[in-house]
């Protein structure tokens, strides 16, 4: 499986955008690029995904670098409910592409 | 209805018993999962399901035998555990993966199991 590698933690005010960069420089090219989130307490939640274009939804946006090398998820305005450990995950395309393999993850906190 | 649903929350028992923790969803999803969580780690993988089959099996020790009655059941039966398999057991579900599309994955909160 390609590796990803994030920040171990990183720390933002309420009401402020958020940049969590991944990098993922062993990206193959069926590789997804999905992020989840875990709140605390909770099991993860799936947070967005994208293959080459930048994605936007409800929670946030994802953009992806030309060469698919690194990738950057952006939270408009940061809530104290957007506290969690945020994981940048490379899901194959191929057979196995329902399969989920978590790194360390980011954890963000949001001070108020 | 997009939950996934984890029985017990909680769990605690020794190494000689046999217990079961139970998942269920009714979004009419065909793939489902377990994951093991160790505190302050990420999930990491141990079963899929798909169409009521076991597609994969990341080399977990027998002591640990998923069961998938039908497609809105998943079970994890549990048998002579040690107490280094105390964890959070987390179930997910997706769409399957027909056509190669990506299907997000909802998880249940999890179980927690302590074992003596």
């Amino acid at each position: 499986d390609a590796k990803t590698t994030q920040p171990n933690s990183m720390e933002s005010n309420e009401e402020e955008p958020v940049h969590l960069p991944c990098n993922h420089s062993t990206i193959s090219g069926t590789d997804y690029i999905h992020w989840y989130r875990q709140l605390p307490s909770q099991g993860p939640e799936y947070v967005i995904h994208g293959l080459t274009s930048n994605v936007n939804n409800r929670m946030a946006s994802l953009a992806i670098a030309e060469d698919r090398k690194s990738s950057t998820l952006i939270l408009h305005r940061a809530t104290l409910r957007d506290a969690a450990v945020y994981y940048c995950i490379l899901r194959d395309g191929g057979e196995y592409g329902n399969k989920l393999v978590f790194g360390a993850g980011t954890i963000l906190r949001v001070k108020s | 209805d997009t939950e996934v649903t984890q029985t017990p929350k909680h769990l605690v028992m020794g190494m000689t018993n046999k217990k079961s923790l139970k998942c269920e969803q009714h979004m009419g999803h065909r793939a489902m999962y377990w994951y093991k969580q160790k505190a302050k780690k990420p999930p990491e993988l141990m079963f899929v399901y798909s169409y009521e089959k076991l597609s994969i099996n990341e080399s977990v020790p027998s002591r640990f035998s998923p069961e998938c009655p039908n497609s809105s059941l998943l079970n994890l039966h549990l048998h002579a555990l040690q107490p280094e398999d105390s964890a959070l057991y987390l179930c997910a579900s997706s769409q399957d993966m027909v056509g190669g599309l990506m299907r997000e994955q909802f998880f249940g909160p999890g179980t927690r199991l302590t074992v003596l």
